[in-house]
């Protein structure tokens, strides 16, 4: 089926520096996703971003996240500076549309902040 | 409260015997889908379900909206079923996010 590519798969980085999480959509999809998952916990949606733009954020996307996808390349979560509290699992999700159509989901990119 | 419930949290089975696990959910929904995932943390899609009935191989996944629920019945359990099995639905008043729901760890002892 249809793959969602994310790079890196691990990255370690220490409180305060930046951190770029990069997402391969599914290459005809138009919607973007963003979730988190906290080690041992629930999966927690963070952003979706359409044709150049956020349509939702949750309460989980501070003010130090950004997202963008310049040029149609990757679409990439930013956290600038990272937290303690940043560690944990990003999913990256694009759909073909955005109510009522399948999310696919890339492998994730576990972040650890020391 | 909580939009979507799984039951049970957790579930022990020998091999051979069928799980049924259950998502409930207390809102009203665009769509459901389910997810295997794997002890290392990736995400393997199972269904994209909002509504009815779907096979794919020993796995069953149903959808009853009207009941606010949905199942996913696994035949023949096998030991490499083992692992936590995910839930979530797009809320009709949504912008298209997913609510997850908290899981049910399921071990297949051989």
């Amino acid at each position: 089926g249809p793959k969602v590519l994310q790079i890196p798969s691990h990255q370690i980085i220490d409180m305060g520096q930046m951190v770029t999480l990069n997402c391969d959509p599914v290459s005809n999809h138009l919607y973007f996703y963003w979730y988190k998952q906290i080690l041992g916990q629930q999966m927690e949606f963070l952003v979706n971003f359409y044709n150049g733009k956020v349509m939702e954020k949750s309460k989980l996307f501070k003010d130090q996240f950004s997202v963008e996808r310049p040029d149609g390349s990757y679409f990439t979560l930013k956290i600038q500076p990272t937290a303690l509290e940043d560690s944990a699992v990003y999913f990256c999700a694009s759909s073909l549309k955005g109510s009522s159509y399948e999310q696919y989901f890339g492998p994730g990119t576990r972040l650890t902040v020391l | 409260g909580q939009q979507v419930q799984q039951s049970p949290a957790s579930l022990v089975l020998q091999e051979g015997e069928n799980a049924e696990l259950q998502c409930n959910f207390s809102t009203s929904l665009n769509s459901m889908q389910w997810f295997y995932q794997r002890p290392g943390g990736s995400l393997v899609s199972l269904f994209y379900n909002p509504s009815g009935t779907k096979h794919s191989g020993r796995l069953t996944s149903t959808t009853v909206i009207k009941e606010r629920r949905s199942s996913l019945h696994i035949s023949s359990s096998q030991t490499t079923d083992s692992g936590t099995y995910l839930c979530a639905l797009e809320r009709r008043d949504s912008n298209y996010q997913l609510i997850w729901g908290s899981g049910t760890k399921l071990i297949i002892k051989p």
